[in-house]
């Protein structure tokens, strides 16, 4: 069974850059999947961040003007999203996903991150 | 951006209903939709991923149909688990998006 725990800052200051790393465990960023971030503003729906498949490959969501970035780090079994130049709009729960590409089968149990000015 | 509408917002209804919830696409997504349960404080959880295929472990009174831009999400016999809120979500082209979200309560 696939699992994903999602770690990182709880709190981060306005024009900084929030930074969270998604572990892998019960299987691997190394097999052909594709990784991915959602997020969930207070009482608001999902909205996709983005995903890098296996080989590097990365898509992202246009909404966020260039600001996200996702990377994965094989030798760790994780992958992680930088978002630069937050502000209070970007306060959500972030979740990692596998696979949203058929339907996303494993996620962890979200982050709250607070962007404080 | 291919938007996607659900309705109701919000849906009322007993223990034993059968309810029916809509997704539609502002363009055809053909059968990239999933439809996802999530409750309050939790990750959301995959029902439904090609328009109506059952993911694992799922009961069978979740039923999902359609195809292009018009979804439908059937619950029979619903349960006192069933009550929720329920995303669709197509991938079809990037970005992936979702509907704004259905809950399900008691009435």
């Amino acid at each position: 069974q696939v699992q994903l725990q999602e770690s990182g800052p709880g709190l981060v200051k306005s024009s900084g850059t929030l930074s969270l790393t998604c572990a892998v465990s019960g299987g691997s960023v190394s097999s052909s999947n594709w990784w991915s971030w959602v997020r969930q503003a207070p009482g608001k729906g999902l909205e996709w961040i983005g995903e890098i498949s296996d080989r590097g490959r990365s898509n992202y969501n246009p909404s966020l003007k260039g600001r996200a970035a996702i990377s994965v780090d094989k030798a760790k079994n994780q992958f992680t999203l930088s978002l630069t130049s937050v502000t209070a709009a970007d306060t959500a729960v972030y979740y990692c996903a596998r696979d949203l590409v058929r339907g996303g089968d494993f996620w962890g149990q979200g982050r709250l991150v607070t962007v404080s000015s | 951006d291919i938007q996607m509408t659900q309705s109701p917002s919000t849906l009322s209804a007993s223990v034993g209903d059968r309810i029916t919830i809509t997704c539609r696409a502002s363009q055809s997504v053909t059968n990239f939709l999933a439809w996802y349960q999530q409750k309050p404080g939790k990750a959301p959880k995959l029902l439904i991923y090609k328009s109506s295929t059952l993911e694992s472990g799922v009961p069978s009174r979740f039923i999902g149909s359609g195809s292009g831009t018009q979804f439908t999400l059937t619950i029979t016999n619903l349960q006192p688990d069933d009550f929720a809120t329920y995303h669709c979500q197509h991938y079809h082209t990037y970005p992936y998006t979702f509907g704004q979200g259905t809950k399900v309560e008691i009435k």
